[in-house]
């Protein structure tokens, strides 16, 4: 069974570009949710989609957005890039039709802003 | 978001079991415990959850207080494989996941 793909794997950007970055989940399962990993602040989370709504959202700005296709792949974009964005960007399905099922998460997209 | 407390880093012995402690003593009633690890250079891994009862999967066993105030993970014979950061969660209903710093294993052969 595949597993999450997130794409690219690695990325440069400079201050004020836009950004998009594509999360494929495991076949079947409805929920993406996305974090960001940096040294300082650890894992946040960033928001969940389900059924191509978004059911949850942390304490980000609204730079960072996200949506989710019919067919469960997400997308998250971020506009206006600053340094401070740079971080491991982290997606993770689940069922989710239910709670507490367990998350499975990609390997994350390494995002540098210069 | 209930919080949890582990320890910064514990230190095991290749083939030995590992008791990773973690105390929550503000969990509520609904709050399920879960443990997730991270590997150097990969993401989060789903490992064990549970609510009230110990649970046991094929990668390791959650024991839980009585109280519910505190968990143990058990990882029952550790490898090198099983060097990364260890995190205990509690999660009341939905998919957000708080993640604190989690405790750092290292594993000596």
């Amino acid at each position: 069974k595949a597993g999450v793909t997130q794409t690219p794997r690695y990325l440069i950007k400079t201050r004020g570009q836009q950004v998009t970055l594509s999360c494929s989940p495991i076949s079947g399962h409805r929920s993406v949710s996305w974090y960001q990993q940096t040294p300082g602040q650890g894992l946040q989370f960033l928001f969940e989609y389900f059924s191509e709504t978004q059911r949850n959202k942390g304490n980000f700005p609204g730079r960072f957005s996200g949506r989710q296709f019919s067919n469960s792949r997400s997308e998250m974009n971020v506009s206006t890039l600053e340094l401070g964005d740079s971080a491991l960007y982290l997606c993770a399905s689940s069922l989710g039709d239910t709670s507490n099922q367990p998350q499975h998460f990609g390997d994350g997209t390494r995002l540098s802003i210069l | 978001d209930a919080k949890t407390t582990q320890p910064n880093s514990m230190e095991s012995n290749e083939e030995e079991p590992v008791h990773l402690p973690c105390n929550h003593s503000t969990i509520s009633g609904t709050d399920y415990i879960h443990w997730y690890r991270q590997l150097p250079s990969q993401g989060p891994e789903y490992v064990i959850h549970g609510l009230t009862s110990n649970v046991n999967n094929r990668m390791a066993s959650l024991a839980i207080a009585e109280d519910r105030k505190s968990s143990t993970l058990i990882l029952h014979r550790a490898t090198l494989r099983d060097a990364a950061v260890y995190y205990c969660i509690l999660l009341q209903y939905g998919n957000k996941l708080v993640f604190g710093a989690g405790t750092i294993l290292r594993v000596k052969s």
